[in-house]
């Protein structure tokens, strides 16, 4: 158990519509990364936040957004849904934004879009 | 523009033999090096990691090599086990500890 927890964990839902992914990183830790694994695919970075702000974007469409709470924990929403964005998301977080820390994953949320 | 490779898909060891998996880089910016395990349905899991300043880091069954001037890092596993098996991703930051990863090699132990 890494500590970082995800919800949901499975999600089936249509076209057109949105969802909210769920975070809470491990206790003590500030910054909060989404990642994106498709099918084939390494894990794809999405975007970090650290205590609060945005620390790095990378390929995150514009469909999609996140944000990082008070009590650190984070939402990655995405919005319209395609077809294309089924996958398993992932997030993961540090106890700081500098290199050099360890990064540990939650368990992910399968999104399945019909 | 594929930052880590791991040019490998997949590779098969017998059980107590040695698994060597490798990773290329091309950013020479690069001061961190990680690799991760991960078993199907389930994130990946932190194994062991480099930093730039050293070219190996030991921790068990585990050790990882640095080549900065070929860009190369392997993992090496002694003895290999069958709960071993699973996906083992190379991961590399710069500064700003964003991780690249690269897709991923199958290591598949045989008893």
């Amino acid at each position: 158990d890494s500590g970082v927890t995800q919800t949901p964990k499975h999600l089936i839902t249509a076209t057109g519509q949105r969802v909210t992914l769920r975070c809470s990183p491990r206790s003590g830790d500030l910054s909060v990364y989404w990642y994106q694994q498709s099918l084939d695919q390494g894990l794809q970075f999405l975007i970090q936040y650290y205590n609060g702000e945005e620390r790095a974007k990378g390929n995150i469409l514009e469909r999609f957004s996140a944000q990082q709470f008070p009590d650190l924990h984070s939402e990655l929403n995405l919005s319209p849904l395609e077809l294309g964005d089924s996958a398993l998301y992932f997030c993961a977080s540090s106890r700081t934004a500098d290199s050099g820390n360890t990064i540990y994953f939650g368990e992910g949320s399968w999104l399945t879009v019909v | 523009d594929q930052q880590v490779k791991q040019n490998s898909p997949s590779l098969s060891v017998q059980e107590g033999r040695i698994s060597i998996l490798n990773c290329d880089y091309t950013n020479s910016m690069f001061d961190y090096f990680l690799w991760y395990k991960k078993y199907p349905a389930e994130g990946p899991t932190f194994l062991i990691s480099i930093s730039s300043i050293k070219d190996k880091n030991e921790d068990g069954r585990f050790t990882v090599f640095l080549n900065k001037s070929a860009k190369h890092l392997s993992l090496h596993i002694v003895p290999s086990q069958p709960g071993d098996s699973a996906v083992y991703f190379c991961a590399a930051s710069a500064g700003s500890y964003q991780l690249t990863f690269g897709k991923g090699t199958k290591l598949s132990v045989i008893p």
